[in-house]
């Protein structure tokens, strides 16, 4: 299987800031990249799709990148409702995600 | 609306058994794949299963297979997990999820239901 590293696990940032999260592919994904959102004790929310396809509704704050093996989201102002966990998710085989960064406030 | 509602989850011995349901609406239910994803508590998600659109083709991960069962009704709009010979490693919130596009089991997941939580305890 195809392994997928976010990095960091926990990221501490204000309103306000662009922050940043890497997911980082073991082999070539080309961009069959997904990202998700979760926050506490609800279902994950879907993101973007093929590395950098903003899923609609979703606030243009959001943006995703990359294809390969290294991805970025990114959010260019934080937002309250934005502190949560992130998850990539890489389906161009069997599919897996990575581990999660957490998003606090700081 | 689309809509995914699980049902099913219980507290459950180990070695035993339990299905899980979930029922679709808002959506052409046969368009597309459908798979289950799990979250243990504190931990992260983990793709657990997955169906093509007529229920020909089904997929697993290797810490469920030959224990877990996936099976669709399109006719009534309904995704099954059949779970036998439970772990306490098999406890953890299970979703229903909705595949992007009719390809399993490579596919992103656009619509996640509420989770339903499968315990595995003596």
């Amino acid at each position: 299987d195809i392994q997928m590293t976010q990095s960091p696990s926990t990221l501490s940032a204000s309103v306000g800031d662009r922050v940043s999260i890497t997911c980082r592919a073991s082999q070539s994904i080309s961009s069959w990249l997904a990202w998700y959102q979760q926050k506490p004790g609800k279902a994950p929310k879907f993101l973007i799709y093929e590395a950098s396809s903003l899923e609609s509704g979703v606030p243009s704050r959001f943006s995703g990148s990359g294809s390969g093996t290294e991805f970025t989201l990114t959010i260019s102002s934080l937002q309250p409702d934005d502190f949560a966990t992130y998850y990539c998710q890489q389906y161009y085989s069997f599919p897996t995600f990575g581990q999660g960064t957490k998003v606090e406030i700081k | 609306e689309v809509r995914l509602v699980e049902s099913g989850g219980d507290l459950v011995q180990p070695g035993g058994s339990l299905r899980l349901s979930c029922s679709a609406s808002g959506f052409t239910f046969s368009d597309y794949s459908m798979h289950w994803v799990r979250q243990a508590p504190g931990k992260g998600l983990e793709y657990v299963s997955g169906i093509s659109t007529n229920g020909g083709s089904t997929y697993y991960a290797d810490s469920v297979k030959g224990r877990f069962t996936v099976s669709r009704d399109n006719s009534k709009n309904t995704l099954d997990l059949q779970m036998s010979s439970l772990t306490t490693e098999d406890t953890a919130v299970y979703y229903c999820v909705k595949g992007s596009s009719s390809f399993a089991p490579s596919d992103a997941f656009d619509i996640w239901g509420q989770g339903t939580m499968v315990t595995v305890s003596s």
